[in-house]
């Protein structure tokens, strides 16, 4: 079965670049590789989402090699309300029979 | 613009009783998720709906059920609860390969 597995936390200071990385070895042809932002007594929230190479957004960068065995979601000069915990799905969202495999998530702490 | 809601936000069942958790979306997504997250364990799937009409297991569906009433709502029931299905319940909506949205989420406790 496949299996995400990311850092439990790390931490940064404001103004840093932080770069979390998941490791996805069994990913599948059709799995497409998301990560979500949580805080405190809320739900998930999307960042971003790929499927090779690069992709970036407004507030997120993602890099997934060629092999696609692992992710790395990148922050650019983080801030405090950057503190959350972060989660890496490996997954196809379309189509029947869904495996979605989530990470345990990072817990980032950003400090001033 | 709501999103996706959830009701209630907080619920104390006794072992052994039953409850609906309600899920609805505004967003006009094809796609509809329950989860539970519990500490050190991530978000596990029960169910999932692809579509209106369909629904199909997750990770861990045993001791729940589910029911796509519309494209809108999906609600989850526990239909004898027990102390193991204490947790927090999200539910989230999705269109195509497109990333999901989360509810606020229902704090269960079940003693």
């Amino acid at each position: 079965l496949a299996k995400t597995t990311q850092p439990i936390s790390m931490d940064s200071y404001e103004g840093q670049e932080v770069n979390i990385t998941c490791s996805h070895n069994n990913i599948a042809t059709n799995d497409y590789i998301t990560w979500y932002q949580q805080f405190p007594s809320q739900g998930p929230r999307f960042i971003i989402q790929g499927y090779k190479t690069k992709v970036t957004n407004e507030v997120a960068s993602l890099f997934i090699p060629a092999d696609r065995k692992s992710s790395t979601l990148s922050l650019p000069r983080v801030s405090l309300s950057d503190t959350a915990v972060y989660y890496c799905l490996v997954g196809a969202n379309a189509g029947n029979n869904r495996k979605l495999i989530w990470g345990l998530g990072t817990s980032l702490a950003v400090n001033p | 613009n709501a999103g996706v809601t959830q009701t209630p936000k907080f619920q104390v069942l006794k072992t052994g009783q039953s409850m609906t958790l309600q899920c609805a979306q505004d967003m006009n997504h094809n796609s509809m998720y329950w989860y539970r997250q519990d500490p050190g364990m991530g978000l596990r799937l029960i169910y999932y709906s692809a579509s209106e009409g369909t629904t199909d297991k997750g990770e861990v569906p045993n001791g729940y059920n589910v029911s796509r009433l519309n494209k809108r709502e999906f609600s989850l029931r526990l239909e004898s609860a027990a102390p193991s299905q204490t947790s927090v319940y999200f539910c989230a909506s999705s269109e195509g390969r497109g990333g999901q949205y989360f509810g606020p989420g229902t704090r269960l406790t079940v003693t």
